[in-house]
Formats: C-alpha cells, sequence, structure tokens
C-alpha cells in the first residue's frame, strides 16, 4: 500500500520551544492531511484537516496559534508545536488521503515529549 | 454529538478463541466504515472497510466485519485468533466528509 512518513518519530525537547512535525506522503500525492493526537489509552482525537495550498481547519477546542499547520505542497504538511508545554507531550499521528483513490494511510506517529 | 464507540476496552482471550469486537456510531447519514489495528510499536493499518454493497466485509488476516444499519453497528469478527493479532483495535467512521472519527480503541491480548 501507500507510504506516509512521519518525522521525527521520537523528540524530546524543553519546555518553551517550538517543535516542528513532518508528515510526508512518499508515492502518492494527497490534497488532504489530517493531524491526529492520541493520548495515552485512548482513541485518536482529530486536531485539524489541511488542504494543500489552504489554511488548515482545527477542530473546536484546538489552538491554531500553539499548533501551527502548513500543506505547501501535495506530499508534505507539517504540524509545529510551539511554545511547548508538558501538557502538549503525546503521541501525534498524521495521514493523507490519497488523490485518487480517497482511501487514508497513515504516518508512524511522533511521540513528542515536554520537559 | 457524534461519536462512535467501542463497548470493549480490553479483551484477553486465548488462542482459537473466537473474537467480536463492538462499534456503534451516531451518524444519521450515510458512513463509510473502517476498522484499523495497531500492532505494539506500530503505526495504524486498515484492516477492512464498507463504503456500499454487501454488509459482510472480507478483511486481512481473516477478520471480517458486519454493518447492521439499523442497529449503527460495524462488529469485527475473527473465527479463531492467534497470538500475533495482539494489539489494538480502533473502528472509525468517515460521514462523507473530509474527517475521520475514531472509537476509543479495544486493545486484544491474546495468550499462547
Amino acid at each position: 500500500g501507500a507510504v506516509v512518513s512521519q518525522h521525527p518519530s521520537r523528540v524530546i525537547c524543553k519546555s518553551g520551544t517550538s517543535v516542528k512535525i513532518e508528515c510526508r506522503s512518499l508515492d502518492f500525492q494527497a490534497t488532504t492531511m489530517f493531524w491526529y493526537r492520541q493520548f495515552p489509552k485512548q482513541s485518536l482525537m482529530l486536531m485539524a484537516t489541511s488542504n494543500e495550498g489552504s489554511k488548515a481547519t482545527y477542530e473546536q477546542g484546538v489552538e491554531k496559534d500553539k499548533f501551527l499547520i502548513n500543506h505547501a505542497s501535495l506530499t508534505l504538511s507539517t504540524l509545529t508545536v510551539t511554545s511547548a508545554h508538558p501538557e502538549d507531550s503525546s503521541f501525534y499521528i498524521c495521514s493523507a488521503r490519497h488523490g485518487s483513490t480517497g482511501e487514508l494511510f497513515f504516518g508512524e506517529g511522533s511521540r513528542l515529549t515536554v520537559l | 454529538a457524534q461519536s462512535v464507540s467501542q463497548h470493549n476496552h480490553h479483551v484477553i482471550l486465548s488462542e482459537a478463541a473466537s473474537l467480536e469486537l463492538g462499534c456503534n456510531y451516531s451518524y444519521g447519514g450515510t458512513v463509510n466504515l473502517f476498522w484499523y489495528v495497531q500492532y505494539p510499536g506500530q503505526h495504524l493499518q486498515l484492516l477492512l472497510k464498507y463504503f456500499s454493497g454487501d454488509p459482510l466485509v472480507k478483511g486481512i488476516k481473516g477478520f471480517e466485519a458486519e454493518f447492521i444499519k439499523s442497529k449503527f453497528s460495524f462488529n469485527l469478527r475473527k473465527p479463531s485468533v492467534q497470538w500475533c493479532d495482539t494489539a489494538e483495535y480502533f473502528c472509525a467512521v468517515n460521514a462523507g466528509n473530509n474527517d475521520m472519527r475514531f472509537g476509543a480503541g479495544t486493545r486484544l491480548t491474546v495468550k499462547p
């Protein structure tokens, strides 16, 4: 199947710093990408939907100024956690919608730990 | 509010036992339904999906699911589980718009 790659897979940062997570569709074009957050022993919660070339649509309760999403090309979306705090520590997962089939493919996830 | 419910948080079975994981949703219109699996340390993988047609869907690794519209359910089944089926299973619903809503997940532990 199609491959979605996330980088980095693990990141540890100090409180107050910003962290960027990349999501790439390696062998297909993704007009839409999604960012999810997964807390321990809980389900994936949709944070935002990003469409190539336009502003991301954020879910209720998600701070757009804190979680900056950029979808500059059909194969890359980035999530930047600005001024990270310990409560932002979580597992972030992206998914990309295949431009032709509409199927969703998920990245491996990125575990963020904020000290 | 729209939601996806998975009734079992943790299921423990012995090898060769039969499996059924429940999934109910509360969307009123046309839906696309999915089951994903997340093996320890790995990313989400699609097990099977239902868009339309035969409500009994066959997936990979011997899994199947049945869409019962009247019950708003999409339960996952496998006749005989194996130790390697130990994983987290997520039901998801796409209501025709862009996003996907996930259930809380069910952890399956299969004892050898």
